[in-house]
Formats: C-alpha cells, structure tokens, sequence
C-alpha cells in the first residue's frame, strides 16, 4: 500500500505570493490533517478534512486554508506569504477522524523557504 | 487542547543501551489517548507507541515501552538495546476531547555506535 505522498517536497517563494501543496492520503483513509513544523514552534495543527468538510480547525491566521476532494485527497494554501511561514508542512492520514483514533500517518513533508 | 511538556530537548546513547525520554502533560479529563512518534532525519513520522488513559497496564512495542503515571500525568519513553536506527527525533502527544493532537516540543535522540 503506497504511504501519503506530499508535493511538492521543496519549494522557495518570495514574500507576499501564495503556495498551493498537496497530499494524497493512503488508499482508503479518509481524514487529511495537515501540521506545521518549526524549530521554534514544533508541530502545530493547522486543520483537519474529513469527507470533503473542515472538522476541526487550529489557531492559524485566515491566510492559511485547504480544501479535500472527493477522492480524499486535500490541499493547503497559504495567501500572502510572509517569512514566519518558512516551515515543514506535514501532511497525516488516517482511516477516520484523526481525532478518534490518534493514529496518524505521516508524509515526508512540504519544505516551504520564504525569502 | 492540552499542554505536552518534553523537557529533554536532546538525548544520546550508547548502541545497546537503554535510554528514557520524559513527558508531562496537562489535562482535566478523565479519558484521553497518549502517544509517542518518532520522526527520522528526512524521513516520516510514525507512531510508535500508543497508550489509552483509562488502561492501567503500560504499553509495549517490541523494544519500545512506556511509564505511565496517570497521577503525576507522565508518560515516558524506554527504548531498550538502542539500535542506530534510533536515532531520530521523538515527541510525545496527547489526544483532547477536542479532537486535537496535541505535540511535545520533542526530544532529538542519538544513537552512538
């Protein structure tokens, strides 16, 4: 079974442009959450997609949104870049709401660089 | 959401050894989830370790195993014959009735050969 797949894996954008990044959950998961991972912050939830709909929802600006189709897989995007943006954007699946179970299963990331 | 307190920003250890990573945590409720991830240099991260609330029995997975003291609300981490492949970075996280997985700061373990 192929695992969760993020893309793209590494990306530079200026300040002030937005960025689109992609995750495709493990076949038959139906719950995407997506994380944000800095040094100084550590991991942060950002929101979590179940069957196309916003379930939960962290304490992140408005800049910050995402959608999920209806073949489970979900984007995030992020309006008016600014340099505190620059971070690991983790992507997690799991076979139903995330905040069930617990039991997540992660991409390798969307490394994002805002310069 | 709850607050996870990883105190051990980096831990190393001798291959075959036994190492303990910490973790408190903060909470009001009677029932929760726990866990421990662990997050290889450039690679994904994965549970290792899963422990409900309400079990008095500590979990076990292989070589990893947990101390949990629901009192003193800590939840640590023993990895026993460290292997080199342990090296990676270890956070601790709590599930709330909120539905949020909430994240330890983490803890960077070495393995030396």
């Amino acid at each position: 079974k192929a695992g969760v797949t993020q893309t793209p894996r590494y990306l530079i954008k200026t300040r002030g442009q937005q960025v689109t990044l992609s995750c495709s959950p493990i076949s038959g998961h139906r719950s995407v959450s997506w994380y944000q991972q800095t040094p100084g912050q550590g991991l942060q939830f950002l929101f979590e997609y179940f069957s196309e709909t916003q379930r939960n929802k962290g304490n992140f600006p408005g800049r910050f949104s995402g959608r999920q189709f209806s073949n489970s897989r979900s984007e995030m995007n992020v309006s008016t870049l600014e340099l505190g943006d620059s971070a690991l954007y983790l992507c997690a699946s799991s076979l139903g709401l995330a905040g069930v179970s617990g039991e997540l299963f992660f991409g390798e990331g969307s490394r994002l660089t805002v310069l | 959401a709850q607050t996870v307190t990883q105190s051990q920003p980096e831990m190393s250890v001798q291959e075959a050894e036994t190492v303990t990573l910490s973790c408190t945590y903060d909470t009001s409720e009677s029932n929760y989830y726990l866990f421990w991830y662990k997050q290889p240099p450039s690679r994904q991260m994965i549970l290792v370790i899963r422990q409900e609330a309400y079990k008095q029995q500590n979990a076990t997975e292989n070589r990893f195993s947990v101390n949990f003291q629901k009192a003193a609300k800590s939840f640590s981490l023993k990895i026993s014959d460290s292997q080199l492949g342990d090296t990676a970075m270890y956070f601790c996280a709590s599930l709330s009735n909120d539905y949020k997985l909430s994240f330890g700061a983490g803890t960077t373990v070495t393995v030396r050969a």
